[in-house]
């Protein structure tokens, strides 16, 4: 079935360096992979997606691009603030036309240090 | 944001009790979803409902049951409370299944504490 990997953390920066948290998947056709983000003490939002291969999903300086030949969906930004700190999760869906369901990863913790 | 409560934001309970929570949502979307959060885990489904009375089971549904009497509320119920049932659920809408371009919105989530 469809899975999700990604890099385990928790993972600490400094402020205004440089973050990849890594994801690879495994799934059979063409799922569409998203990032949400879990601050502390709230539910998941939606950070960034991509449909297809080779799209670049990007938001509030986050960025990820659809590698279909290496199957992974890594997640960067060129200079982090101490307000990213949070719970980071990669997901995929499945790859039907219609398939409603979510697979998602294990989540990676990120705490940004002033 | 798709107006999603749920109820009650946090509960204790004793082994051996039911248990129910409560998802509610004010933007008519189609689909309702339940999750539970463990650490090492990431979001695993329990249950999702895809309109009135349609229900199926996600990957960890064992322990859990869930109904959907109207549109905006999806119910999950812990018929016998255990100890491994101790968690942090979400429940999750989707506004139209079959569309790439959108996507699943969250609840704030409900801290269980099974005792």
């Amino acid at each position: 079935g469809d899975s999700v990997t990604q890099m385990e953390g928790p993972v600490t920066l400094s402020e205004e360096a440089f973050l990849t948290i890594n994801c690879t998947y495994t799934a059979t056709g063409y799922p569409s992979l998203f990032w949400y983000v879990q601050y502390p003490g709230e539910g998941l939002q939606l950070l960034l997606k991509a449909t297809k291969a080779d799209d670049k999903g990007s938001n509030k300086g986050f960025e990820a691009t659809y590698r279909k030949e290496t199957t992974s969906f890594h997640l960067e930004k060129g200079s982090v603030q101490v307000s990213d700190s949070a719970v980071y999760f990669c997901a995929l869906t499945g790859t039907n036309f219609g398939n409603e369901k979510l697979t998602f990863g294990t989540g990676t913790r990120l705490t940004i240090i002033p | 944001d798709a107006g999603i409560t749920q109820s009650p934001r946090h509960k204790v309970t004793e082994t051996g009790t039911p248990v129910t929570l409560r998802c509610h949502q004010t933007e008519n979307h189609r689909y309702m979803y339940w999750y539970r959060q463990d650490p090492g885990h990431g979001l695993r489904l329990i249950h999702y409902s895809y309109g009135v009375k349609d229900t199926d089971k996600g990957e960890v549904s064992d322990g859990y049951s869930v109904s959907r009497s109207k549109t905006e509320d999806f119910l999950l119920t812990l018929e016998s409370a255990t100890s491994s049932q101790t968690s942090v659920y979400f429940c999750a809408t989707w506004s139209s299944a079959g569309s790439f371009q959108d996507t699943q919105y969250f609840g704030p989530g409900t801290r269980l504490t099974v005792l």
